[in-house]
């Protein structure tokens, strides 16, 4: 199995601070992925990346940025966080050509 | 447009008492539907993948079905830590191995 560490576990941040979450992964997974999961919606994708230096965008991306400068680490920042942005973030990973993703604890983060 | 609806949204169980939750998927041509758990305040812990129509997998008191339109996880005879949210999701043959939609979830509980 996976393991991938997020931090932090909890943030609360104000509206317009820059907030960034890390993640960690140390199975040299190629593909890594954030996703936001809110009550009534599913995991929605924000980014995703394939490999180092390789970021694109998910179905809700606005607002929110990545960067892969090493195989481990895809550490995502909220440029100007808003109150829409409070959610539960995770953080996963697959090996690349599977579908199976592992995933990380989460971090909460509220936007007050 | 890909989508993935499970029911019941909510299912209460008495401990031994055995049931099916499902997991009704559109997608332009299956690669995968995956099975995950997900404990309160931690990350989806992958289950199973399905492949194709007739397909089964199984996992303790847990097994995975799979037809055209539909999957199934059936739990036989569950325990209370059995309770949890089980999510179900999808990926199209087609696209990158970021396309999976994930369905709302389950949320189980079983009553001693």
């Amino acid at each position: 199995d996976a393991e991938i560490t997020q931090s932090p576990r909890h943030k609360i941040t104000e509206t317009g601070r820059q907030v960034t979450l890390a993640c960690h992964q140390i199975w040299n997974h190629n593909n890594m992925f954030w996703y936001r999961q809110d009550l009534g919606h599913g995991l929605r994708l924000i980014h995703y990346s394939y490999g180092v230096h390789d970021t694109n965008k998910g179905e809700v991306s606005d607002g929110y940025s990545v960067s892969r400068s090493n195989t481990e680490d895809l550490p995502l920042t909220l440029e100007s966080a808003a109150s829409s942005q409070t959610s539960v973030y995770f953080c996963a990973s697959s090996l690349a050509g599977t579908n199976e993703q592992f995933f990380g604890p989460g971090t909460r983060l509220t936007v007050l | 447009e890909d989508q993935v609806t499970q029911s019941p949204e909510a299912l209460r169980l008495q401990e031994g008492e055995s049931s099916s939750l499902n997991c009704s998927y559109t997608v332009s041509g299956l690669r995968g539907l995956f099975w995950y758990r997900q404990d309160p305040g931690k990350g989806p812990e992958f289950l199973f993948t399905l492949y194709s129509a007739g397909e089964e997998k199984e996992k303790e008191r847990l097994k995975a079905t799979l037809t055209k339109k539909e999957s199934f996880l059936h739990i036989t005879a569950p325990k209370p830590e059995d309770s949890a949210t089980y999510l179900c999701a999808a990926s199209p043959d087609s696209g990158g191995y970021q396309k999976v939609t994930f369905g709302t979830g389950t949320k189980l509980q079983v009553i001693p």
